[in-house]
C-alpha cells in the first residue's frame, strides 16, 4: 500500500442494503475524512476523525456512520442505502490540522 | 458556518493564455487555503496552498493571492498548457474543535484549447 487506498472502486447497490466503504492509509496520518462529491456541489464532508478512537460529524452525516479503531483504517458504513446516496466518495487524510489532505482514488457508488 | 463561493464554474482559454479562478469565503477564522486539481476520473490533488499570514505564493506557472480583508483568494495559471485542463477546487480551512474544518468551493472546469 502506498498512500491512501479505497475499496471498492465502484459498486452498484440495491436500496435498503447495508454497505461499507473501506479506506486505509499507510502514512500514519492522524486525521482522516470522508467526502462525497456530487456534480455542482463540490466536495462535502460526511464524517471526520482527528485521531484513532475519535470521530465527528461533518456537513452531511445523516445515513452514514464511521469508526476509527486504529490509525490506518477509517471505514464508512451506509446502514440502509437510498438513491440519494448515489455519489462518488473520497476518503482523505492529513498529518495534522491545517496541512495538505491526501485523497484516495474514490469509490463510485450507485444506489438503485 | 463557512461558505466558499468559486467563480467561474467553467473557463475556456487558449493555450498560452492565463487563467484566473476566484474564491470568496465568509469565516474570518479560516487560515489555510489549499487549491486542488482534479483530472477526469481521478482524485483531487493539491497544487498549491497559502496560509493567512502570507499574501501571495508562487510555484512556477501557478500563483495564489490572498486578501484577508476582503476574504477572497485567487488562483492564477500562466502560460496554460493542455495538461492544465481539469476541475480546480478552492478550499478554506480552519481549526475547529481540534480538527481541520475544510469547506470546498463548487469547482471550476478549466479547458485549455490547443
Amino acid at each position: 500500500i502506498a498512500g491512501i487506498t479505497q475499496a471498492p472502486t465502484s459498486q452498484i447497490l440495491a436500496a435498503g442494503r447495508r454497505m461499507t466503504l473501506r479506506c486505509t492509509q499507510d502514512m500514519r496520518h492522524n486525521a482522516m475524512y470522508w467526502y462525497r462529491q456530487d456534480l455542482g456541489l463540490g466536495l462535502r464532508l460526511i464524517h471526520y476523525s482527528n485521531t484513532a478512537g475519535t470521530t465527528g460529524k461533518g456537513e452531511v452525516p445523516d445515513g452514514y456512520s464511521v469508526s476509527r479503531a486504529n490509525t490506518d483504517d477509517f471505514p464508512l458504513t451506509l446502514a440502509s442505502a437510498v438513491p440519494s446516496q448515489t455519489s462518488v466518495y473520497f476518503c482523505a487524510s492529513s498529518e495534522r490540522v491545517g496541512t495538505e489532505a491526501f485523497f484516495g482514488q474514490g469509490t463510485r457508488l450507485t444506489v438503485v | 458556518g463557512e461558505n466558499v463561493e468559486q467563480h467561474p464554474s467553467t473557463l475556456s482559454v487558449q493555450e498560452g493564455d492565463s487563467a484566473v479562478i476566484k474564491c470568496t469565503y465568509s469565516d474570518s477564522a479560516s487560515n489555510y487555503f489549499p487549491w486542488y486539481k482534479q483530472e477526469l476520473g481521478k482524485r483531487p490533488q493539491l497544487i498549491i496552498d497559502i496560509r493567512s499570514n502570507v499574501g501571495e505564493k508562487k510555484d512556477q506557472r501557478i500563483a495564489v493571492t490572498l486578501n484577508k480583508t476582503a476574504k477572497h483568494f485567487s488562483l492564477h495559471i500562466t502560460e496554460t498548457q493542455p495538461e492544465d485542463s481539469a476541475v480546480y477546487f478552492c478550499a478554506a480551512s480552519r481549526n475547529s474543535g481540534g480538527y481541520q474544518k475544510v469547506t470546498f468551493g463548487t469547482g471550476t472546469k478549466l479547458q485549455v484549447i490547443p
